[in-house]
Parts: C-alpha cells; sequence; structure tokens
C-alpha cells in the first residue's frame, strides 16, 4: 500500500523559509513524479508544482517561480519542498501528492497524499 | 490559467439523498477532469480520475460525468461519510487548478 508521510508543523518568522519533506513507501519513488499542493485555513487547494524523481525535471506555476524549490532524494525516497520569503499568505496546509497516468499517460491524477504539513508564519 | 468554478458552493442533504455538483472551466479541456472529496483536517480523496472514471476502491453511488467545459459528480444514496468537501481538478494545462469546492452538509 503506497503511503506518503510528510514533516511534522513549522512555524515561522516573516522572511524565513520552510522545508517540507515527504517520504514515500509501498511503491518504487522514482517512477511516479511528486505534485505538491497547499491548503490556506478555511480555503481550497492551490496547485504549487511537481517534480520528477528520476530526472529532476520540475515545473511550477508563475505565482510562486523563484520562491520555491522541488528536490528529492532517492536513496531516502524522499521528496522535498522549500519555500522562501515567507509571508503571513503562506499559512497554510502543505500536501505531498503522487501523481498518477491513465489511458498510456494520457491523463493523470493525484492518487496518493500525505497526511499534509501545516506551516504557520507569524511574527 | 484555467478557471475551475463550481455550483453549488454548498448545499444540504440528508442520508439517502443523491446530489449533483456541477464543475465549469473557463476553457475547454476535454476529459481532464479529476473529482476529489475532502473531511475536514484530511487530506483529499481521489474519486474519480479522466471525468468519468471511478478509482479504485470508491464506491459505485459516485460517478462523474462531462466533457469540455461542463462536467458533474452525482452522489446516488448519500452515506454519512459522505459529507464532506468535493473539488475539481483540471490536468489539461499547467498551472493546474482546482474549483473553489462544495461543500455537503448534513441537513
Amino acid at each position: 500500500q503506497e503511503q506518503l508521510v510528510q514533516s511534522g508543523a513549522e512555524l515561522k518568522r516573516p522572511g524565513a523559509s520552510v522545508k517540507v519533506s515527504c517520504k514515500a513507501s509501498g511503491y518504487i519513488f522514482i517512477n511516479y513524479d511528486i505534485n505538491w499542493v497547499r491548503q490556506a485555513p478555511g480555503h481550497g487547494l492551490e496547485w504549487m508544482g511537481w517534480m520528477n524523481p528520476k530526472s529532476g525535471n520540475v515545473g511550477f506555476p508563475p505565482t510562486l517561480h523563484g520562491r520555491v524549490t522541488m528536490t528529492n532524494n532517492p536513496s531516502m525516497a524522499t521528496a522535498y519542498m522549500e519555500l522562501t520569503s515567507l509571508t503571513a499568505d503562506d499559512t497554510a496546509g502543505y500536501f505531498c501528492a503522487r501523481r498518477v497516468r491513465y489511458d498510456s499517460g494520457r491523463f493523470d491524477a493525484f492518487d496518493s497524499w500525505g497526511q499534509g504539513t501545516m506551516v504557520t508564519v507569524s511574527a | 490559467d484555467i478557471q475551475m468554478t463550481q455550483s453549488p458552493s454548498s448545499l444540504s442533504a440528508s442520508v439517502g439523498d443523491s446530489v449533483t455538483i456541477t464543475c465549469r472551466s473557463s476553457q475547454t479541456i476535454g476529459k481532464y477532469l479529476n473529482w476529489y472529496q475532502q473531511i475536514p483536517g484530511k487530506a483529499p480523496k481521489l474519486l474519480i480520475f479522466a471525468a468519468s472514471n471511478l478509482q479504485s476502491g470508491v464506491p459505485s453511488r459516485f460517478s462523474g460525468s462531462g466533457s469540455g467545459t461542463e462536467f458533474t459528480l452525482i452522489i446516488n444514496s448519500l452515506q454519512p461519510d459522505d459529507f464532506a468537501t468535493y473539488y475539481c481538478h483540471q490536468t489539461s494545462s499547467s498551472p493546474y487548478t482546482f474549483g473553489q469546492g462544495t461543500k455537503l452538509e448534513i441537513k
């Protein structure tokens, strides 16, 4: 049974950085992209980007360019998401999710999710 | 960016009822549309992929349909565990975007 387990809650000051980890088990880590999604309290879901663990290729929405870094350690089957220059607007739950492809790669969806990591940005 | 708009934003229903949630995209997205269920404090759970395909392990009372710009999620014979928030999600083009969510509450 595939599982993603994330690191614990973080409290950060404005301007600081945060790095969240996502450890995978139950499947071959490098065979699936990891995506990151965040959710501000009481709000909806916001996609933050993807990373291919095998190639290291990444993709981000323009709104986060320059502030987000996604990396991984294949030997530990762990993905990382680092967000810099934090503001109060970055206070949110952060989720990693495995992207699975269907119909010979034509379609994709997030079929397995981490439990979430709450990041609070406050002075 | 493709905007995803769900309706209604919230609805109340009783156990045993059937409900329909609609998701519209600002551009045509074919069948690149997924549905997720989220219980408060938990991660989203994939229900439907590629507009109409039931994810393994999801009860058959959930169904999805649509293509292009209009999609529906139907839940038949509501069970207590179904009262949650539902999100549509397009993967037609980057950046991937989600609907704002539909909160399903017990009447």
